[in-house]
């Protein structure tokens, strides 16, 4: 099993431009998350899916949007980004009150 | 103010020490605290998980407490490896809601040869 994967693994955006980052699990997981990792902060839920066809708002939805039309897909839009937006955003999964499997991460850098 | 308080934020000790990272919370009520371990440039990686009703858990030369009665977890790391070295996170669980996970900022571990 790969686990979690995410795709791109870096990114360098100019303001206004857009792109989409994908996360794949092959673990069979109902539930999937988006979180960003800022220096000194703890991750924060950006938005997550119980199940396919199903999103919600996490902690810090604004400027974000997300998808999941296959259970072992959920992708992650900026439409506009903005320098705010640099940083590590990750991806993770779990089939319910168990262990988290994140994904590696992906950096981006907005100017 | 972060729910999840993680101190110190980072440490340095020698190879084959041991070392305790402390994690203060103040969510309630909870239904579970988590540790992870996250090297650099990684995505975090479980350690151990306590329900609220659990006060130690162990993995390996990694061993968690927790008393619930003072909202406070341990992570305790025995017999160091130069590859302990990495960002432990403890990450607090709100009941009813697998989605309401509260992370602490992390502690910096680094071990020295």
């Amino acid at each position: 099993n790969a686990g979690v994967t995410q795709t791109p693994k870096f990114r360098v955006l100019k303001t206004g431009q857009s792109m989409t980052l994908l996360c794949a699990q092959d673990m069979n997981h109902e539930y999937m998350y988006w979180y960003r990792q800022d220096p000194g902060m703890g991750l924060r839920l950006i938005h997550y899916s119980v199940g396919e066809g199903t999103t919600a708002k996490g902690e810090v939805p604004d400027g974000y949007n997300v998808s999941r039309l296959k259970k072992q897909n959920f992708l992650l839009g900026l439409e506009s980004a903005a320098p705010s937006q640099t940083s590590v955003y990750f991806c993770a999964s779990t089939g319910g009150q168990e262990t988290q499997y994140f994904g590696p991460g992906t950096r981006l850098l907005v100017l | 103010k972060n729910q999840v308080e993680q101190s110190p934020q980072s440490l340095i000790i020698l190879e084959g020490k041991n070392c305790t990272l402390q994690c203060n919370y103040t969510v309630s009520p909870f239904s579970n605290l988590r540790w992870y371990k996250q090297d650099t440039g990684r995505g975090p990686v479980s350690l151990t998980i306590m329900t609220f009703s659990e006060n130690t858990k162990s993995n390996g030369r990694y061993t968690a407490t927790l008393d619930a009665d003072t909202k406070q977890s341990s992570l305790h790391i025995t017999a160091s490896q130069l590859s302990d070295s990495a960002s432990y996170i403890c990450v607090v669980g709100a009941p009813y809601n697998n989605n309401d996970m509260r992370f602490g900022a992390g502690t910096r571990l680094t071990v020295k040869p």
